[in-house]
């Protein structure tokens, strides 16, 4: 069955790289996503990664994929305030109607 | 910017009451979705859609019921409302094809007291 575990806080100075992990159990998982939830509001897709990638970089964003481990990270360079939010990444699995299954959600905290 | 709208943004009303929590979209996306998000940040899928006339419940067992008569209209109703029933209520949308992830909406705070 699927299940996407996270850790539930991550707290970081402005400036310094954040790196928030997500760990799933599905191997048969086909796509990977991080989405950023700001207070008040739902949520956004940042970026995504297929399971035949190991890693995908857009900007200050670097995700990682080990697919041995069943483990996906997301790397935030030089952090900002604005960054501060929760975070969930989330899986598809094939067959039926594709369904997406969401992480717990890591908050992170950006200390000024 | 958003393209997936929900109304309203916050709702607090009684016991026993019917409410109508709406959400429309304009991507002309087939699939539709309903979250309720609990106070642990935890999402839990409540209801989607296929496409016109097509609705299924979702993981979590839910109350509530929905509707899908136009594309781009997904709302979900609650014939009587409970304190238990008050969450974060999200709506979603995806392209039919592909996997480019879901385009969500602002949500709707609702509090039933």
């Amino acid at each position: 069955g699927e299940d996407v575990e996270q850790s539930l806080f991550l707290s970081v100075r402005e400036g310094d790289s954040s790196v928030i992990n997500c760990t799933y159990t599905d191997s048969s998982s086909t796509y990977l996503y991080w989405y950023k939830q700001e207070p008040g509001a739902g949520l956004q897709l940042l970026t995504y990664i297929f399971s035949n990638m190991d890693m995908k970089q857009d900007q200050r964003l670097t995700v990682l994929l080990n697919k041995k481990d069943k483990h996906l990270s997301l790397r935030i360079a030089d952090t900002q305030t604005g960054d501060s939010a929760i975070y969930f990444c989330a899986e598809t699995v094939p067959g039926g109607y594709q369904k997406v299954t969401f992480g717990t959600g890591t908050k992170l905290q950006v200390i000024p | 910017e958003a393209d997936i709208y929900q109304t309203p943004r916050y709702l607090v009303i009684g016991t026993g009451k019917k409410i109508t929590l709406e959400c429309s979209q304009t991507m002309g996306h087939d699939k539709m979705y309903w979250y309720q998000q609990d106070p642990g940040m935890e999402l839990h899928l409540i209801h989607y859609s296929y496409g016109v006339n097509s609705t299924e419940k979702g993981d979590l067992s839910s109350e509530s019921t929905v509707s899908r008569i136009r594309t781009e209209h997904f709302p979900l109703t609650l014939e009587s409302a409970r304190p238990s029933h008050t969450s974060q209520y999200l709506c979603a949308s995806s392209p039919g094809q592909g996997h480019y992830g879901y385009t969500f909406g602002s949500g709707t705070r609702l509090t039933v007291v």
